[in-house]
This record gives structure tokens, sequence and C-alpha cells, in this order.
């Protein structure tokens, strides 16, 4: 079993639409969970930490679960300049700083 | 600050030719990792150093690669022979223990 699975997508969404993404993970000793965004031929580049409480910024919203083992992102009002695909990012306790990687959810926002 | 710096942007080489990419992590950040990026694998990581040592090579694809941090703030990824299924995207990346990755803007190797 994967270590973090994502849906793949597509997602093809409106312009103004709301989206969530879900992310399931398999290490239940998992501490450590983010949010990468990454555009076409770029680099990751991190959106957002995501936290046991939930936190939100701005049009973004990241949630926890643990019991339930998944991380979820939604966009609110979704804009043409958030197409990208979002990597889900966790890191398990005890592996000496190692990230793992899903596999990324592309979303296109279509005018 | 400056971010993660790797070069060069792009590198096309023949096959059976030496590569050798480079990075300078982020100032102060003791963790610097290379991944390499294709359509079929997605995000793969090969290698990771703390604090200069590397920790996990376990996915270093073969002999063919190689990599070496002489310092803190730098770090070579070395292909030698190079071959057609090593065209792909290396990203390196750094980070302070338990902290998000920050990651450089990658080299696009081709070899032909």
């Amino acid at each position: 079993r994967k270590e973090v699975e994502q849906d793949p997508g597509p997602f093809n969404v409106p312009e103004g639409a709301t989206v969530a993404f879900n992310c399931t993970y398999s290490n239940s000793a998992s501490q450590s969970f983010f949010w990468y965004r990454q555009d076409c031929r770029k680099e990751p580049k991190l959106l957002m930490s995501v936290y046991s409480s939930g936190n939100e910024d701005g049009r973004f919203t990241a949630q926890l679960n643990r019991a339930s083992q998944y991380i979820s992102l939604l966009i609110r009002d979704s804009k043409l300049s958030d197409s990208a695909t979002y990597l889900c990012v966790v890191m398990p306790e005890n592996t000496g700083n190692q990230f793992y990687f899903g596999t990324g959810t592309s979303l296109t926002v279509i005018p | 600050d400056a971010g993660v710096i790797q070069s060069p942007r792009h590198e096309v080489t023949e096959m059976g030719q030496e590569v050798t990419l480079r990075c300078k992590p982020i100032s102060g950040h003791d963790y610097l990792f290379w991944y390499r990026q294709t359509m079929m694998r997605g995000l793969e990581l090969l290698i990771y150093f703390n604090n200069n040592v590397p920790i996990d090579d376990s996915g270093m694809p073969e002999d063919r690669f190689s990599a070496k941090m002489p310092n803190a703030s730098f770090s070579t990824l070395k292909i030698q022979p190079s071959e057609p299924r090593d065209s792909a995207v290396y990203f390196c990346a750094s980070s302070l223990f338990s902290s998000p990755l920050h990651f450089g803007n990658g080299t696009r190797l081709t070899v032909t």
C-alpha cells in the first residue's frame, strides 16, 4: 500500500466553484502534513501546512482527520489561477525527516 | 532570502555522457533532498542528507547515480553514464527538521 494516496483527477470546475480534494495516508504515526501546489513545468511550492485543528488561509481550508487518516483541501470561489496540481505530503514520526508525496490531483478552473 | 538554487536549469546530453547537477540549499537548512519527477512515476525521492551525511539513498536507481554533499552549502548529483531513461526533471529541496520542504527550480535533463 502506498504511504499517501490521492485521486489524480482531473477536476475541471467553473470559476467561482468550490472544490475539495482528499488524501489518505497509511502510517498512523504521521505527524506533519502539508499541501503543495505545482504549476506546469515548475517546482512544487508550499501552499499550506495542515494543523490538527484545521486551518484556513483566505479561500483555502485544510483539515486533518487522524481517526480516518486523511487530510483535505477545500478551495472556495475558484479562480483561473488556481489551476495546478495539488500534492499532499505526509511526514511520519521516526522516519528521519522523510517526506512522502502523493501523486497529485490535477485541477483546471474553467472560465 | 535566496531560495534553493539549482544549476543548470536545462541540460541536454548524449547517451553515455556524464551529467552533474548542482544544488545550493537555503542557508541554515540541515536537510537536503534530491528528487526526480517524470510523468510516469511522479515525484521520487532519490537520496537525502542530514548535516551533509547521506541518510537514505535507497531511491538511487543504480550505481550510475551518485550524490555528494561536501559542505553545508553545496551538493551534486552525478549520472555516469547517462541513459535516455534518465530524462526527467531533477529537483533539489532543503528543510529544517519537521519543517516544510523548499524546492529549487529544478534541472530539466534530456538524454538523447
